[in-house]
């Protein structure tokens, strides 16, 4: 079982839309879950960063987690053309070695 | 500020050569990781390196691969004898400590290694 699944895609949504991106992760000793968010031929880079369960917001996008089922979701609300990149859940178990999904490719369609 | 440098961005060696990737982590960062991704990968751990140190390499493959990360200049990934199914993206990260466990790394632009 990897550590972490995530939904492969891709994804392909009008502009305006909500996106929701999902991960689910298998050992409960992680804490702390990321998404990255990576355009086309460049490194990653983190979007959000949550420590507890429950919701997270800036701006347009929204953290989730549920320890309890070891779910980790993103939301992008009205979302745009510019957020058209791949995303890619990520956890960590308190030292710096951070597993990430495979990731789910994102289309913004104008 | 500059971020994390990588290079080269692009390599290109035939079968049986030596691959070297270079990094330069964000100035004030001690830590750095490499990462390698595949298509339908994504980012798989390598190594995780200190100044001098390697504290975690349970990522690294057995035999041809080895990291360093010297007192003074970038931290290298070497590659000896490539083959084919070296070609990917190597990136690497860096982080201020492992006093702020978040996870939070800072990537570079990565290197795309191509074997012939």
């Amino acid at each position: 079982q990897k550590e972490v699944e995530q939904d492969p895609g891709p994804l392909s949504v009008p502009e305006g839309a909500i996106v929701s991106l999902n991960c689910t992760y298998s050992n409960s000793a992680f804490q702390y879950f990321m998404w990255y968010r990576q355009y086309s031929r460049k490194g990653p880079e983190l979007l959000m960063y949550t420590y507890s369960s429950g919701n997270k917001e800036d701006g347009r996008f929204t953290a989730q987690v549920d320890k309890s089922s070891k779910y980790i979701s993103l939301f992008i609300r009205d979302s745009q053309p510019s957020d058209s990149a791949t995303y890619l859940c990520a956890i960590s178990g308190g030292y710096q070695k951070v597993t990430f999904g495979t990731g789910t490719k994102l289309q913004v369609i104008p | 500020n500059a971020g994390v440098m990588q290079n080269p961005r692009h390599l290109v060696r035939r079968r049986g050569q030596e691959a070297r990737l270079r990094c330069s982590p964000m100035k004030g960062h001690s830590h750095v990781y490499w990462y390698r991704q595949l298509p339908e990968e994504g980012l798989k751990f390598m190594v995780y390196l200190q100044k001098e140190n390697i504290i975690d390499e349970s990522g690294m493959p057995k035999e041809r691969f080895s990291a360093e990360f010297p007192k003074e200049g970038p931290s290298i990934l070497r590659i000896q004898q490539v083959v084919r199914g070296d070609s990917a993206a190597y990136f690497c990260a860096s982080s201020p400590s492992t006093q702020s466990n978040t996870g939070e790394l800072f990537f570079g632009e990565g290197s795309r290694l191509t074997v012939l």
